[in-house]
């Protein structure tokens, strides 16, 4: 079955440290993925996505995540985090099954916690 | 605004009784969600409907059900077959399945 993996849990840095997420997925054929990102008592909104084209994808407040075909993996970064990042951070793929019902899968999530 | 409206935000229900969450969205979109968030497991699927009158059982379906009777609705009742319901939960829609997802602001359920 597909799945998502995060390994890393639970991440703390300091102000202007550099970011990086692991995100690996189990699926072969063709995805779509998703960062999405949760701040303290808000709603899950969408940090970046990818369909196609450039796997070097950029998103909102200076997140960007590489897509590695080969390693299956989407990894988040940020050159330098500010305190306003301490959030949950959800990787999701969606696989494509060839026209048939997909759906979006999560991974377990990484709580960021920036001291400033 | 457009958007997705849970209700309610908190709810307490006593063990036994059957609950329904709601799910509004004007956003016209085709595809409507309901994710299921406990800490440490992420959010997984509970059901999903990719069109109006029709839904899919998601990974975890067991003591919950759905209707899609209308596009903008997708209300989730939490039966009491289920056996662990405290949860945080989060109903979610997209222009068609395998688009970008967006998501309500969640529903927090307490079962006592």
């Amino acid at each position: 079955a597909q799945s998502v993996s995060q390994h890393n849990h639970h991440v703390i840095l300091s102000e202007a440290a550099s970011l990086e997420l692991g995100c690996n997925y189990s699926y072969g054929g063709t995805v779509n993925l998703f960062w999405y990102v949760q701040y303290p008592g808000q709603h899950l909104q969408l940090l970046l996505k990818y369909f196609s084209g450039d796997p070097l994808v950029k998103g909102i407040k200076g997140f960007e995540a590489e897509f590695i075909k080969s390693k299956f993996s989407f990894n988040l970064r940020k050159p330098s985090v500010q305190w306003s990042d301490t959030a949950e951070y959800f990787c999701a793929v969606n696989a494509d099954y060839g026209g048939a019902t997909n759906k979006l899968i999560f991974g377990t999530g990484t709580l960021l916690a920036v001291q400033p | 605004d457009g958007g997705i409206t849970q209700s309610p935000k908190y709810l307490f229900r006593k063990e036994g009784q059957n609950v329904t969450l709601s799910c509004e969205q004007n956003l016209n979109h085709d595809a409507m969600y309901w994710y299921r968030q406990d800490p440490g497991q992420g959010l997984r699927l509970i059901y999903y409907s990719q069109i109006v009158n029709d839904f899919q059982k998601g990974d975890i379906a067991e003591g919950y059900s759905v209707s899609r009777e209308k596009k903008e609705s997708f209300p989730l009742t939490v039966t009491s077959a289920q056996k662990n319901p405290t949860a945080f939960y989060l109903c979610a829609s997209s222009i068609e399945s395998g688009n970008t997802i967006y998501f309500g602001e969640g529903s927090w359920l307490t079962v006592v």
